[in-house]
């Protein structure tokens, strides 16, 4: 079965410090990936999405920035964190048609201070 | 045209009863309409979903009622559970298009 990892499970960073966040896929190929934030009550905002290796897509322009660097490995970045970076961050996979049946991963909760 | 519009906001159920939870979206286009529960501090958990082709899907307690000309779907919870209590989050979508989620509904069903 498929399972979707996510790391570190809790951030507290101060602003202005670089952030990497780091989400796997086991016992899938070539799956869809997706970084996605939510804000506290609030919906989810689709950041990046990626459909291959070095396939990345950007939803909404901003200072994070995203890598696949292996198939069912996906990087969110930011080289300085603001302090509306906070969030909840998910990331989420899906096999065939993009964006449809869409799981997502136990997500990061980020504290910029 | 790309909002899909949830209510209601929050939902107070008793143990047992129906919980009945509704979006309404725009556009004509979308072909896929999924339902996500969320527990505190999780990710979301894909519920059940649904396409334009059927008017209602249902898996165990949980149905979804699909309404074209009226471009509305709602999620239906039969005989609510305190573990049923958390936030649900209407989407939709149409062909590769970015998931369209509602702004959500929290649930607390109390014994």
């Amino acid at each position: 079965s498929q399972t979707i990892h996510q790391w570190p499970a809790t951030l507290v960073q101060p602003v202005g410090s670089p952030l990497s966040l780091e989400c796997t896929v086991e016992g899938t190929s070539n799956p869809n990936l997706y970084w996605y934030r939510q804000a506290a009550g609030r919906g989810l905002q689709l950041l990046f999405y990626s459909v291959g290796i070095g396939q990345i897509s950007s939803e909404v322009p901003q200072n994070l920035s995203a890598s696949r660097p292996q198939d069912r490995q996906f990087i969110l970045s930011s080289k300085k964190l603001l302090l509306s970076d906070s969030g909840f961050y998910l990331c989420a996979w899906s096999t065939g048609v993009v964006f449809y049946e869409q799981y997502f991963g136990p997500g990061t909760r980020l504290t910029v201070t | 045209q790309q909002q899909v519009k949830q209510s209601p906001q929050s939902l107070i159920v008793q143990k047992g009863g129906i919980s009945i939870i509704n979006c309404a979206y725009e556009n004509t286009a979308f072909d896929y309409f999924p339902w996500y529960q969320q527990f505190p501090g999780k990710g979301p958990a894909l519920l059940i979903a649904i396409r334009p082709d059927v008017s209602e899907k249902k898996e165990g307690r949980f149905t979804i009622s699909f309404n074209k000309s009226a471009k509305q779907f709602s999620l239906h919870i039969m005989d609510s559970q305190p573990g049923d209590s958390a936030t649900y989050f209407c989407a939709a979508s149409k062909n590769t298009d970015k998931l369209i989620f509602g702004t959500g509904t929290r649930l607390q069903v109390f014994p």
